[in-house]
Formats: structure tokens, C-alpha cells, sequence
């Protein structure tokens, strides 16, 4: 059975400063994985997906790096914005096409 | 506007009861789902439907009951053997399930809260 994990639950630091969000799961053979964005009591937004054969995939801001025979995804986020505040989840796509998400991290942006 | 509608945002139900969470998506897209999420928890997955007419379970169908009537709706049903429901409700759709278009897409959910 898949198991993500997603540490520190919670993380904090002052504007400008670039945020590593760390994933990684126990089932190396996945299809791919997806990170997303989550506000308090709203749904998911989807960030970055990256399939399986790729390292990384960007946006803005926004890198993701996959690596998977050590099990990890790394979620950058450059110059971190008060707005950037959120719980970021990220979760695997196994070859079954199931998703397995982990808990997330709750990042605060300090102005 | 593409995107998909969840109802009601906010849902309180009293012991004994069922109730129906409602999910509308008008992406054209052929797969749905549905997950709870409890705090400090990733989401679990309830039911997911790939076709119209056709669901499956979920690991933690227990509880629940779906339909699939239309493309565009996928309906959940709390019923009363769910002993513990108060949680998050999050509706999912993307293009396929499986293939290179699974890409999920969510809903802004639905806070059940049991009296």
C-alpha cells in the first residue's frame, strides 16, 4: 500500500524567503504525482503534475522535482508572498491510477 | 466558466439520517470522485465513477451510496450506517482515470457536521 508523508506539518518564514516542501512515498513505482494548493474550508487547486518519466515540471514560481527511486518530491516555491499562505498536499498517482495524498503542510508567510 | 459546483457548502445532519452531498461538473469530463478529508489526514477515497452509469468503491465506501446518472453529476449519499460522517466532502473530476489525462480537478467541498 502507498503511504505519502509530507514533513514539516507546518512551516513558517518571512516573506521573500524561498520555501522546500518535501513529499515521499514508500512505493517507488508510481504513474505520476500531482501537488496541489489548499485555502482553510476551500477545495484543492491543482499546482504542477509531473508524470513518472520526468524530473521536474515548473510554473512561475513554482518547481517541482521528482525523484523517484529515492520516493521524494520536492515542492520550490521562489520569493515566498504572504499570499503564497496555504496547505500544500502533494500525492501520488500509483500504476492502478489511484491517488494517495499525504496530510500536507501549512505554510504562513510572515509580512 | 468551466469548473465543478459542490452543495450545499455547509451540511448538518442528525443522527438517523440520511443526506445527499451534490457534485456538478460541466468540463466534459468522464471521471468523478469523491473523498473525505479529516483534519491532519490526507483524503481518502470514498467512490469514483469512470463512466456514466458505473461506480466503483473506494477504501472507504462504507456508509456511502452513489449514483451516476448524467455525465455531468455524481451525487453522494451519507446514509445512517456511516457512524462517524462530521468531515470535509471533496468532489474530483478529470478528463479519464486512467492515461495521461487523470488529472484531478476539485470542487470547494462540503462540511458535513453531524448534531
Amino acid at each position: 500500500k502507498q503511504e505519502v508523508t509530507q514533513i514539516p506539518a507546518a512551516l513558517s518564514v518571512p516573506e521573500g524567503e524561498n520555501l522546500v516542501l518535501n513529499c515521499s512515498f514508500t512505493d517507488s513505482a508510481i504513474y505520476n504525482l500531482q501537488w496541489f494548493r489548499q485555502d482553510p474550508g476551500k477545495g484543492l487547486t491543482s499546482l504542477l503534475l509531473i508524470q513518472s518519466s520526468q524530473r521536474e515540471q515548473t510554473s512561475g514560481r513554482l518547481n517541482a522535482s521528482l525523484d523517484k527511486s529515492s520516493g521524494r518530491s520536492t515542492l520550490y516555491i521562489a520569493a515566498s508572498q504572504p499570499g503564497d499562505s496555504a496547505t500544500y498536499l502533494c500525492a501520488a498517482t500509483s500504476n492502478d491510477y489511484k491517488l494517495s495524498f499525504g496530510a500536507g503542510t501549512t505554510v504562513t508567510v510572515r509580512a | 466558466d468551466g469548473g465543478i459546483t459542490q452543495s450545499p457548502k455547509y451540511l448538518f445532519r442528525k443522527e438517523g439520517q440520511n443526506v445527499t452531498l451534490s457534485c456538478e461538473q460541466n468540463l466534459n469530463h468522464d471521471a468523478m470522485y469523491w473523498y473525505r478529508q479529516d483534519p491532519g489526514q490526507g483524503l481518502r477515497l470514498i467512490y469514483y465513477s469512470q463512466i456514466v452509469n458505473d461506480f466503483q468503491k473506494g477504501d472507504i465506501a462504507e456508509g456511502y451510496s452513489v449514483s451516476r446518472e448524467k455525465k455531468e453529476s455524481f451525487p453522494l449519499t451519507v446514509t445512517s450506517a456511516q457512524k462517524n460522517p462530521t468531515a470535509f466532502y471533496l468532489c474530483a473530476s478529470s478528463i479519464e482515470r486512467q492515461g495521461i489525462y487523470n488529472e484531478q480537478f476539485f470542487g470547494p467541498g462540503t462540511r458535513l457536521t453531524v448534531l
